[in-house]
């Protein structure tokens, strides 16, 4: 079974640009989260969806906004990138809502210029 | 809202020696425990979990991992350690209800030969 894929696994933008993240989760998982990886603030939960519908925020601005469509593939965007952005974007698949044990993918480097 | 504590930042070991890695969770409820492990350019790959029952928990690659209530721990074991065990460990705590990790600091280990 393949696992937690993530595209682009590499992306360069600039500051005040947007960008779009996409994850497809393992098959059969229902439940994507998104987690932010910086140096200075380690990993922190971003948001979680389940069945097109977010479960679950953290605590960023609303720059950061996220979507799941029905075969369960999610995406992520950031609008008005800022340079503390620079980060590693995780995203982790589960079967179902509660089961608690995520798949991670590679993750996606954003780095912001 | 519930924490979850590394002390640990750097940890060398000598090949064939033996880890452990600490961790120390804040949490109201009785928690979900997990240990992951990031090798550089990579996810979070799960080691083992805690739910429920017995506190000693195995997991893959040889690791195993003690939950001892009283302490608020769930500490990382490995008896003896192997050059590519050389990444960074994260311990992590689930909330009650959704995905959301609530990670540590993580755990850098360098294994010397």
């Amino acid at each position: 079974k393949a696992g937690v894929t993530q595209t682009p696994r590499y992306l360069i933008k600039t500051r005040g640009q947007q960008v779009t993240l996409s994850c497809s989760p393992i098959s059969g998982h229902r439940s994507v989260s998104w987690y932010q990886q910086t140096p200075g603030q380690g990993l922190q939960f971003l948001f979680e969806y389940f069945s097109e519908t977010q479960r679950n925020k953290g605590n960023f601005p609303g720059r950061f906004s996220g979507r799941q469509f029905s075969n369960s593939r999610s995406e992520m965007n950031v609008s008005t990138l800022e340079l503390g952005d620079s980060a590693l974007y995780l995203c982790a698949s589960s079967f179902w809502d509660s089961n608690y044990e995520q798949y991670f993918g590679p993750g996606t480097r954003l780095t912001v210029t | 809202a519930q924490s979850v504590t590394q002390p640990d930042i750097h940890i060398t070991v000598s090949e064939g020696a033996s880890l452990e890695l600490r961790c120390n969770y804040s949490y109201g409820a009785t928690p979900y425990l997990f240990w992951y492990v990031q090798s550089p350019g990579q996810g979070l790959q799960l080691l083992l979990k805690y739910f429920s029952g017995d506190t000693l928990v195995q997991g893959i690659k040889g690791f195993e991992a003690e939950f001892k209530r009283s302490q608020s721990s769930f500490n990382l074991r490995k008896p003896s350690v192997h050059w590519s065990d050389a990444a960074e460990y994260f311990c992590a705590v689930a909330q009650a209800a959704g995905n959301k990790l609530t990670f540590g600091g993580g755990t850098r280990v360098l294994v010397k030969p």
